[in-house]
């Protein structure tokens, strides 16, 4: 079974500055793919940052970046220039190469203080 | 393109009720899934279908019926509404073949069962 776990059910961020979001999962896959998606007040889901597990090089999107540790499957995202619009729900997921499930964590609530 | 659209979204059933959560998409994904997202869980699969004519359970399938008559659109069906189906209901489509990007999200229904 794959299980996903965020250790930080909440977080604030002053606005301009760094933060990073842990995201940790078990597998016994090799080949599979992570995601983080934002949920903001409006509750609709959206995509932030993609990483196929057998690309060693970590995933960037403006100012959205990734850690990933595969041998520690280890998944942070970095949020750079942190901006008012970025306070929302955050999720790590994870999803096997041949598969239609999503593995969710539980959410990180983040807040970016002006 | 409208993307996944779910109606309604929001709703109020009394317990023993039945009624259907309508989601459609217009990008001729092959895959979609029903996700119920409830607090401090994250999200949970209750059905998906690969294609037309072709559906399986979840995680959490109890309570729920679906099918997939056309590629458009996955209704899911609840036959005796139930408190513990209190919760927020994603919609979400991809195209088939590794998941490399994820699936695409509707913005959700909020169901209430008193």
């Amino acid at each position: 079974a794959q299980t996903v776990t965020q250790s930080q059910p909440e977080m604030s961020v002053q606005e301009a500055e760094t933060v990073t979001l842990s995201c940790t999962y078990d597998t016994s896959e090799s080949n599979y793919y992570l995601f983080w998606y934002k949920q903001p007040p409006s509750r609709q889901m959206i995509l932030v940052i993609r990483q196929e597990a057998y690309k060693q090089q970590n995933a960037t999107e403006n100012r959205f970046s990734v850690n990933f540790q595969k041998a520690a499957k280890s998944f942070s995202l970095k949020i750079s220039d942190s901006q008012l619009g970025d306070t929302a729900m955050y999720f790590c997921a994870f999803m096997k190469h041949v598969g239609n499930q999503f593995y969710f964590g539980t959410g990180t609530s983040l807040t970016v203080i002006p | 393109n409208a993307g996944v659209t779910q109606t309604p979204k929001f709703q109020v059933l009394k317990t023993g009720q039945s009624m259907t959560l309508q989601c459609a998409q217009d990008m001729n994904h092959e895959y979609m899934s029903w996700y119920r997202q409830d607090p401090g869980m994250g999200l949970r699969l209750i059905h998906y279908s690969v294609g037309a004519g072709i559906t399986d359970q979840g995680e959490v399938p109890n309570g729920y019926n679906v099918s997939r008559s056309t590629t458009e659109d996955f209704p899911l069906r609840l036959l005796s509404a139930a408190p513990s189906q209190t919760s927020v209901y994603f919609c979400a489509s991809r195209l088939s073949g590794p998941p490399s990007y994820g699936y695409t999200f509707g913005s959700g229904t909020r169901l209430t069962v008193v």
